[in-house]
């Protein structure tokens, strides 16, 4: 079966510009996670969906990112004015429910960097 | 707040070693979720194992084994005889009744060589 498929898996980009990635989750999940991973560091929470509920958003960094969830699916990261530091891999994950022990399903991540 | 702590950044073995990942956490909280993930070479995390709070029974799965110590707070994962296979970063994670955080640690590189 599909797993979690995230796209573009690289990005580049130069300083200044707006970049959106993209998550598919897995079929019938209704929790999708966004998370960062920066060189050498573990896992930074961004921001959360479940269902049709208001996003977590407690995450997110700064106003320059923002996500939406389409029809309770597919996902979209938006990162605007991108600074060098917003370079990392974005990871996104689903999970069956949105229930604390539900593992979560990761993607392969996209790889994004800022010039 | 909830934290994680993996003091080991990397760890490297001969094969067929025996090796243990610790993982420290932190919480107030008495109702809470541990995992662990495996992220291989080709970057996609893959799910492990959960442990609940209320579940201190420790767990072998093949030549993986967990031990979960409210007492230390502490879920520490056994490889034993480990294998080239092996080689990953390994994250131990922390999520909080009621939370949508799932809190990982820094990770742990481990080199399991031929």
């Amino acid at each position: 079966g599909a797993g979690v498929s995230q796209s573009p898996s690289n990005k580049v980009t130069e300083k200044g510009k707006d970049v959106e990635l993209r998550c598919d989750p897995i079929s019938g999940h209704t929790a999708l996670y966004w998370y960062r991973q920066s060189l050498g560091q573990g896992l930074e929470f961004l921001i959360y969906f479940q269902g049709n509920s208001a996003p977590d958003k407690s995450g997110l960094p700064s106003d320059r990112f923002s996500a939406e969830r389409t029809g309770g699916s597919v996902s979209t990261l938006t990162i605007q004015r991108t600074q060098q530091e917003d370079s990392a891999v974005y990871l996104c994950a689903s999970s069956v429910s949105g229930t604390e022990n539900s593992p979560l399903h990761f993607g392969n991540g996209t790889r994004l960097t800022v010039t | 707040a909830q934290k994680v702590t993996q003091a080991q950044t990397e760890i490297s073995v001969v094969e067929k070693e025996d090796v243990t990942l610790d993982c420290v956490y932190e919480t107030r909280d008495t109702t809470y979720y541990l995992f662990w993930y495996k992220q291989p070479p080709s970057g996609e995390l893959v799910f492990l194992i959960r442990r609940n709070s209320f579940d201190e029974q420790n767990e072998i799965s093949g030549r993986y084994s967990w031990n979960f110590q409210k007492s230390t707070s502490s879920f520490n994962f056994t490889i034993t005889a480990s294998q080239v296979v092996d080689s990953a970063v390994y994250f131990c994670a922390l999520r909080l009744y009621n939370n949508n955080d799932m809190r990982f640690g820094a990770g742990t590189r481990l080199t399991v060589k031929p």
